[in-house]
């Protein structure tokens, strides 16, 4: 069974906080691993798709880390804005091309003003 | 930029009704898929959708559910008879060659009664 675990599950900061998560999930047959950011009413946008061991991807103030071997990656906030306030999810692709997505439970992030 | 819309935003039915959820995929891809996520629970795969014919199903895809391409536009998630452990935020996503990642709608939140 495809499980991918996610934590914490919520999380509140102050506005200039920086913040990470953590996405663990079955190293094996590994094709890669996607993030989303997910605001209420609004389609779940991509962030990072990564595939290689070690991968680091950078996107303004958020980054993310993977590492295979032991199944895990990190996606890390810099000075959290009132903005960045959504659910993150990460979901491994089971498969690659056309595979499906296997989701964690995603992390909620509030960031207060 | 290219997105993927759905239809209706909102859908509330009553139990045994049939319901029949719209979507429109990011015009020149060609993978398709429904997932879901009941409240409280993770985003889960339903189907996915290559060539014109089911690729995958999940257990939860039983014979209440079908899909379809009616044309060369849409992408169909029908539900036969609901039931009131239907009730669940329905994705669609679709994917095309030379895509990094799978793109979402925002989602249609069906309410059985």
């Amino acid at each position: 069974i495809l499980n991918v675990e996610q934590s914490p599950q919520s999380l509140h900061v102050q506005e200039g906080d920086s913040t990470n998560f953590t996405c663990s999930f079955p190293s094996s047959n590994f094709y890669a691993l996607h993030w989303y950011r997910w605001e209420t009413a609004k389609s779940p946008e991509a962030l990072f798709v990564m595939t290689l061991n070690g991968d680091e991807k950078k996107k303004g103030r958020i980054s993310a880390t993977l590492n295979t071997k032991e199944g895990y990656s990190y996606l890390y906030i810099k000075g959290s804005q009132p903005e960045d306030s959504a659910t993150y999810l990460c979901a491994r692709l089971f498969y690659n091309q056309g595979g499906k997505l296997i989701f964690g439970q995603g992390t909620e992030l509030s960031v207060k003003p | 930029e290219p997105e993927v819309t759905q239809t209706p935003s909102h859908q509330v039915t009553q139990m045994g009704q049939e319901v029949i959820l719209r979507c429109v995929p990011i015009s020149n891809h060609l993978y398709f898929y429904w997932y879901r996520q009941i409240l409280g629970q993770k985003v889960e795969f339903l189907v996915s959708f290559y060539n014109n014919e089911i690729s995958e199903k999940s257990e939860i895809f039983d014979d209440q559910f079908s899909v379809e391409r009616p044309d060369g536009s849409n992408f169909t998630l029908k539900i036969r008879s609901t039931k009131l452990e239907d009730s669940a935020m329905y994705f669609c996503a679709s994917y095309g060659l030379g895509s990094d990642t799978q793109y979402f709608g925002p989602g249609t939140r069906l309410t059985v009664l």
